[in-house]
């Protein structure tokens, strides 16, 4: 079956530095991926949506980078904050499937 | 409006009890979903109702069953659940099966004891 997964179960980083968080997925048919943010207590929130004809999209102060070679996606956070202590998760989807796939998730923390 | 919505936030019920979730859309998305998600997991699919009719059932026990009354409800009814189903049941919509983007609900933790 499809599989995606995560390079770091956790992140730490200073407030104002810059996060990334990777991703590798197997299902070569994927074409469009989604980054979650889940704060605890919480369903998951969309951040960024990417399909696989791009390589790069922007958001507010978050960048999501595919490559498809390599099978790999990763969120980009600029100038983090501690809001943005949450897990990450990827999502990918085909267009011949119904569902999505979530990765294992990222613990990103914040330290003031 | 682009909410989804759950209810009850929390539940607690006994294994011999039968108690029912109910989520709630309005953004006239055609796809509705069920995931189950224990602590530092991620979701796990459960059902996929696309136009009411159920589409996905991922082998969930029969303890767990799914209803979609009308294209904006979606609910999750259960009985004689064991204490290791005890998760956060979330729901989830999106415009069409195709899976496109799924906007998720705030979800309902369940404790079963």
């Amino acid at each position: 079956g499809e599989s995606v997964g995560l390079h770091l179960p956790t992140l730490s980083v200073q407030e104002g530095d810059n996060s990334i968080i990777n991703c590798a997925y197997s299902n070569s048919a994927s074409d469009y991926f989604i980054w979650y943010k889940q704060e605890s207590g919480k369903g998951p929130q969309f951040i960024i949506d990417i399909r696989s004809n791009m390589d790069k999209r922007q958001g507010q102060r978050v960048t999501v980078l595919l490559n498809k070679t390599v099978k790999h996606l990763s969120l980009q956070i600029a100038a983090t904050q501690p809001g943005d202590s949450a897990v990450y998760f990827c999502a990918e989807n085909s267009n011949t499937g119904n569902q999505f796939y979530f990765g294992t998730g990222t613990s990103l923390t914040v330290i003031p | 409006d682009t909410e989804v919505t759950q209810t009850p936030k929390h539940l607690v019920m006994g294994m011999t009890n039968k108690k029912s979730l109910k989520c709630e859309q309005h953004m006239g998305h055609r796809a509705m979903y069920w995931y189950k998600q224990k602590a530092k997991k991620p979701p796990e699919l459960m059902f996929v109702y696309s136009y009411e009719k159920l589409s996905i059932n991922e082998s969930v026990p029969s303890r767990f069953s799914p209803e979609c009354p009308n294209s904006s409800l979606l609910n999750l009814h259960l009985h004689a659940l064991q204490p290791e189903d005890s998760a956060l049941y979330l729901c989830a919509s999106s415009q069409d099966w195709t899976g496109r983007r799924e906007y998720f609900g705030p979800g309902t933790r369940l404790t079963v004891t």
